[in-house]
């Protein structure tokens, strides 16, 4: 069966870093693009963009470019998303959510979710 | 960018209700969204696919319908279980883009 394990939750200060951690099993890792997916306290999704999988190519929505990295360990079929220069406004929860499909499509699997809490 | 835009922002109906949320997209995007359900402190879960096709495992009271820039989700008789947010996404293209939400209580 299908499964995506995420890191555990994070306490970092302002202006720090922060690497989340995205673990597949139970699918071929290469075969369906991994998205991430951020949910600020109290508010809705926001989807921040992918990674193909196959090829490591990102994309990343508007408001996701600079600061924000997605990757990958494909030999340890884990994905990755790094934020640097982290400010209050960058707690939330982070999932990655696997396409039902190859790149771009609705996400059928997501992971348990990180929390993320930036606070000095 | 195509905008995602759901009504109500929230809704309180009885059990055995049934309830009709909506999702409007700016621009047309055929049949390529989906429905997206999250419990309190859960974790989101594809509900509905292509506008209209209902995820395995999905109770059969989900439905969904529309195309082009309006699309509905429909719970045809509201249970306990279903109190949750209820999240349209578009995936034509990207972005991406989620609805922000439309939060469903018992009355």
């Amino acid at each position: 069966q299908v499964q995506l394990v995420q890191s555990g939750s994070e306490l970092k200060k302002p202006g720090a870093s922060v690497k989340i951690s995205c673990k597949a099993s139970g699918y071929t890792f290469t075969s369906n693009a991994m998205n991430w997916v951020r949910q600020a306290p109290g508010q809705g999704l926001e989807w921040m963009g992918w990674i193909n999988t196959d090829t490591g190519n990102p994309t990343y929505a508007q408001g996701f470019t600079g600061r924000f990295v997605f990757s990958l360990d494909t030999s340890v079929s884990t994905a990755y998303l790094q934020i640097s220069s982290l400010k209050a406004e960058d707690t939330a929860v982070y999932y990655c959510a696997r396409d039902s499909r190859g790149t771009g499509w609705y996400h059928g699997y997501w992971g348990q979710g990180t929390l993320v809490t930036v606070s000095s | 960018d195509i905008q995602m835009t759901q009504s109500p922002s929230s809704l309180s109906a009885s059990v055995g209700d049934r309830v009709t949320l909506t999702c409007r997209a700016s621009q047309g995007i055929s049949n390529y969204l989906a429905w997206y359900q999250q419990k309190p402190g859960k974790v989101p879960k594809l509900l509905i696919y292509a506008a209209s096709t209902l995820q395995s495992g999905v109770p059969s009271r989900f439905s969904g319908s529309g195309s082009g820039t309006d699309f509905t989700l429909t719970i045809s008789s509201l249970q306990p279980e279903d109190v949750a947010t209820y999240y349209c996404q578009k995936y034509n293209s990207a972005p991406l883009t989620f609805g922000g939400g439309t939060k469903v209580e018992i009355k």
